[in-house]
């Protein structure tokens, strides 16, 4: 059985760093054609991509926030984790990992972590 | 980036009726491969989104035969057969040809 879940700090302030895990169960990130994304979603608002590591250790961001995203994942390969540097307001979302396989879409999702920045 | 265009933004749906949800996208989704990289979430209220329809017209494990996808490179159709009650929610296409992954605005379907 397939689970991920996302965990991170809740709130925090502007122009800080926002660290999130996702720990995963029920496959190997190792495995051939696994991909691991990083997908947000602003309240009452559409789906953001934001990063995804492959199985190969490929990395991939998305161009509009690339300079503030760095993607990574423990040796294991049971956890991905994300770092956002310098939040903003705008960063306020419910952040997602969900996980592909060689483009058949994103089948699993976790339960999402909610992300407030305020000061 | 792709820009993937819903509409309508919301239908309303008597139950047992059918319903359809466009896609449009700005660049055609069709590899040289033959396979249109276009897919459908769901996500139901409170809920994370599930995959319904992954590269246009293959369903996803689990999901009832009521849900169909179609479409030709750049325009894609989810038609719902029989609504039901448990189909309520925000309806997502979403693109994997190109990074970035690129997702719709969504469409509301409410039943009447």
């Amino acid at each position: 059985q397939v689970t991920l879940k996302e965990s991170g700090p809740g709130m925090l302030q502007p122009s800080k760093t926002l660290s999130l895990t996702c720990s995963f169960s029920g496959f190997s990130l190792s495995t051939s054609g696994m991909v691991v994304s990083w997908i947000r979603q602003p309240s009452g608002k559409s789906l953001e991509w934001l990063a995804a590591i492959d199985w190969d250790g490929d990395k991939y961001y998305n161009p509009s926030l690339k300079s503030r995203l760095t993607v990574s994942k423990d040796t294991s390969n049971t956890q991905v984790f994300l770092k956002i540097t310098s939040v903003d307001i705008a960063d306020t979302a419910t952040y997602y990992c969900a996980r592909n396989r060689y483009n058949w879409g994103f089948a699993y999702w976790g339960q999402g972590t909610l992300v407030t920045v305020s000061s | 980036d792709i820009v993937m265009t819903q509409a309508p933004l919301s239908v309303s749906v008597t139950p047992g009726e059918s319903a359809s949800i466009s896609c449009r996208s700005s660049k055609s989704l069709l590899h040289s491969n033959g396979i249109t990289y276009v897919y459908w979430y769901l996500q139901k209220p409170g809920k994370s989104p599930q995959l319904l329809i992954y590269r246009m017209s293959n369903l996803a494990s689990g999901v009832p035969d009521r849900f169909s996808g179609s479409g030709s490179e750049t325009d894609f159709t989810l038609k719902i057969s029989r609504v039901e009650a448990e189909d309520v929610g925000i309806y997502y296409c979403g693109q994997l040809l190109e990074n970035p992954p690129t997702f719709g605005g969504g469409t509301k379907l409410e039943l009447k």
